[in-house]
């Protein structure tokens, strides 16, 4: 299942500053590239999500780079906060197929300070 | 938008004896779930892929008599452990499709299971 790789393994960013997490994919089949947001103790939630027919997508302070030759994508979290601490993870799926099965990248633990 | 409930949130089981979580989509039907496993610290691992009124589809190292789904509905998944021992003691999500536009993959809250 090791088809998504997550780099780095902890981030310690400071207030306002920018946080930049990346990942790398090797199955070219995979077409929906998610970022999820895990609290201890809860379920991921969706952050934000990219296609590979764009290279980039914005959402608030949020943004998905996306490299389709090099199978690689990163997650950019402007004007970071304390409350953006949190595990971070990168996934992907052959989302156009209804049983594509979402592969989870081996998370990034973000702890910005105040 | 699209919610999935899962149950219960915090289960503690003797050794020996099974569980059984439900995780339900409120607002969709679902015709695929996944069930995933996660230990402290680390990601979700795939155990298995839940189809509606089929069997399920269970990823390698994946003891499929340990871990009993049934998919008998379109918005309802069940995982089953069986004769739990301490070494299944872990946090358990499903995940279920909402067949919308955007591929969403929407995640219940999660089961801490703790066997002792």
């Amino acid at each position: 299942q090791q088809q998504v790789k997550q780099s780095p393994q902890s981030l310690i960013v400071q207030k306002g500053g920018i946080s930049i997490i990346n990942c790398a994919y090797e199955n070219t089949a995979f077409d929906y590239f998610p970022w999820y947001q895990q609290f201890p103790g809860k379920g991921p939630a969706l952050l934000i999500a990219i296609r590979p027919d764009v290279s980039e997508k914005k959402e608030g302070r949020f943004t998905i780079s996306f490299n389709k030759s090099a199978k690689q994508f990163s997650l950019h979290i402007m004007d970071s906060q304390p409350g953006d601490s949190a595990t971070y993870f990168c996934a992907a799926s052959k989302g156009s197929s209804n049983t594509g099965k979402l592969i989870f990248g081996q998370g990034t633990t973000l702890q910005v300070k105040p | 938008g699209a919610v999935v409930s899962q149950h219960p949130s915090r289960v503690i089981c003797k050794s020996g004896t099974s569980v059984k979580i439900e995780c339900r989509s409120l607002d969709f039907q679902a015709t695929t779930m996944f069930w995933y496993r996660q230990f402290p610290k680390k990601s979700l691992m795939l155990m298995a892929t839940s189809n509606e009124g089929s069997k399920a589809t269970y990823e390698q190292g994946v003891e499929k008599d340990k871990f009993l789904i049934n998919h008998a509905s379109l918005t309802l998944s069940t995982l089953t452990v069986t004769s739990a021992h301490p070494e299944d003691s872990s946090f358990y999500i499903c995940s279920a499709r909402d067949g919308g536009p955007n591929y969403g993959y929407t995640f219940g809250s999660g089961t801490r299971l703790t066997v002792v």
